[in-house]
């Protein structure tokens, strides 16, 4: 059965601190991954990886996919409050499937 | 301009009641999606359309049932709820070319 595993499951940190999370997956027909960010309401899509190594970069967040190991890696850098969210993990097959996300509070 | 709206934002009923959850898309998306967030905010798909056509059905009870009038809209319709089905659900579309998902507000559901 295909599945997608997120660590750590929460995690708090001080502003500033940097932060690495981790999205495994066990899937048959890998197409992509996708990492969304959901604060109070909806999911909001941060970054979408296709190819191994290819890190995509989007202010302090970057990502990188490593299909030969079956993860991605999530980093934030110089972490601010606002970044304080549940962090979901999907990984795209004939369908989504998504992990069970990663809480993180940034304490100022 | 909203891209994907749900109505209710919120919605209270007893069990046994039927109730109904409608989302639109201004997106122009050809593929729209139904997922249920339990309390402990694991998202799972419960349905997916493309062009109409119902093309994903997860192991969903068939007290649930939804229906694409056309492209731009994703209605559910829940029958004779029950305690379990209390969550949030979130309409979703995306295009199928293009893997990014735009969600909506979500609607809360609470059978009391």
């Amino acid at each position: 059965e295909d599945k997608v595993v997120q660590s750590p499951l929460s995690l708090v940190v001080h502003e500033g601190d940097t932060v690495t999370l981790n999205c495994s997956y066990e899937v048959t027909n890998f197409r992509s991954l996708l990492w969304y960010k959901q604060e109070k309401k909806a999911p909001t899509f941060l970054f979408m990886l296709t190819s191994s190594g290819i890190e995509k970069k989007s202010g302090r967040l970057s990502s990188i996919l490593d299909k030969k190991e079956l993860f991605s890696i999530l980093n934030i850098t110089a972490t601010q409050t606002g970044d304080s969210a549940i962090y979901l993990c999907a990984v795209l097959t004939y369908k989504y499937i998504f992990g069970t996300g990663t809480r993180l509070k940034v304490l100022a | 301009d909203t891209a994907v709206s749900q109505t209710p934002k919120y919605l209270v009923t007893q069990m046994g009641n039927d109730k109904s959850i409608k989302c639109e898309q201004n997106l122009g998306h050809d593929t729209m999606y139904w997922y249920k967030q339990d309390s402990k905010k694991f998202l799972k798909i419960m349905f997916s359309y493309n062009n109409k056509e119902l093309i994903i059905n997860e192991t969903v009870p068939n007290r649930f049932s939804p229906k694409s009038p056309d492209k731009a809209h994703l209605n559910l319709h829940i029958n004779s709820l029950e305690l379990g089905d209390s969550a949030v659900y979130f309409c979703a579309s995306s295009q199928v070319s293009i893997p990014e998902q735009y969600f909506g507000p979500g609607t809360r559901l609470t059978v009391t």
